[in-house]
């Protein structure tokens, strides 16, 4: 079981750009979750998708979007990026049913903005 | 809205001695989960053990032990015997049990230190 995949692992991008980020689930989640960590502090919630429709969203702008694909993976895109958003992005994958108790983290992805 | 407190931004122990982490948090609800995960720098979000809120039994993992205190919504994690690869960030973390409603909210972290 390879566990949750993110990619890239590293991204560099320039202020103004759009950057897109992707995640893989572990085997048999059906749940993609975001959450955007920046340094010195703890994960916060962006978005969570479930049956390819987003099903909750934190206090992030619109510049923040996402998708799910029918075989559960997911990408998340940043247009306009802002120096503010260099941080490590984690995808967190989880299985509806239990009510997402078991969540299990990726690598994240570590994005900075120049 | 939940908030999660960790007051504690970096804590040191000595190898094979015990450690307690504190973390406090702020919620109307009554059915929740709380979590403690370890970050190494490896950046990989690693479950170390998790508490059910109706559950009034402290929860256990080899070396690791909570003490769970609803009524003052506090959720303190215990690392006994402690080695060198439990150095990271630690982060609490609250789950609200509730279809289409489910999230964690994160603590701020604390940096733990294992000295030799």
């Amino acid at each position: 079981d390879a566990g949750v995949t993110q990619s890239p692992t590293h991204l560099i991008k320039t202020r103004g750009q759009q950057v897109t980020l992707r995640c893989s689930p572990k085997s048999g989640h059906d749940t993609v979750s975001w959450y955007q960590q920046a340094l010195g502090q703890g994960p916060q919630f962006i978005f969570q998708y479930y049956e390819e429709e987003e099903r909750q969203r934190g206090n992030f702008p619109d510049r923040f979007s996402g998708h799910q694909f029918p075989n559960y993976s997911s990408e998340l895109n940043v247009n306009a990026l802002l120096l503010g958003d260099s941080a490590l992005y984690l995808c967190a994958s989880s299985f509806f049913e239990t009510m997402n108790t078991e969540a299990f983290f990726g690598q994240g992805t570590r994005l900075t903005v120049v | 809205a939940q908030t999660v407190t960790q007051s504690q931004p970096e804590m040191s122990v000595q190898e094979a001695e015990t450690v307690t982490l504190s973390c406090t948090y702020d919620t109307s609800e009554s059915d929740y989960y709380l979590f403690w995960y370890k970050q190494p720098p490896s950046r990989q979000m690693i479950l170390v053990i998790r508490q059910e809120a109706y559950k009034q039994q402290n929860a256990t993992e080899n070396r690791f032990s909570v003490n769970f205190q609803k009524a003052a919504k506090s959720f303190s994690l215990k690392i006994s015997d402690s080695q060198l690869g439990d150095a990271a960030m630690y982060f609490c973390a609250y789950w609200r049990a509730q279809y289409n409603f489910n999230k964690f909210y994160f603590g701020s972290g604390t940096k733990l230190n294992v000295k030799p």
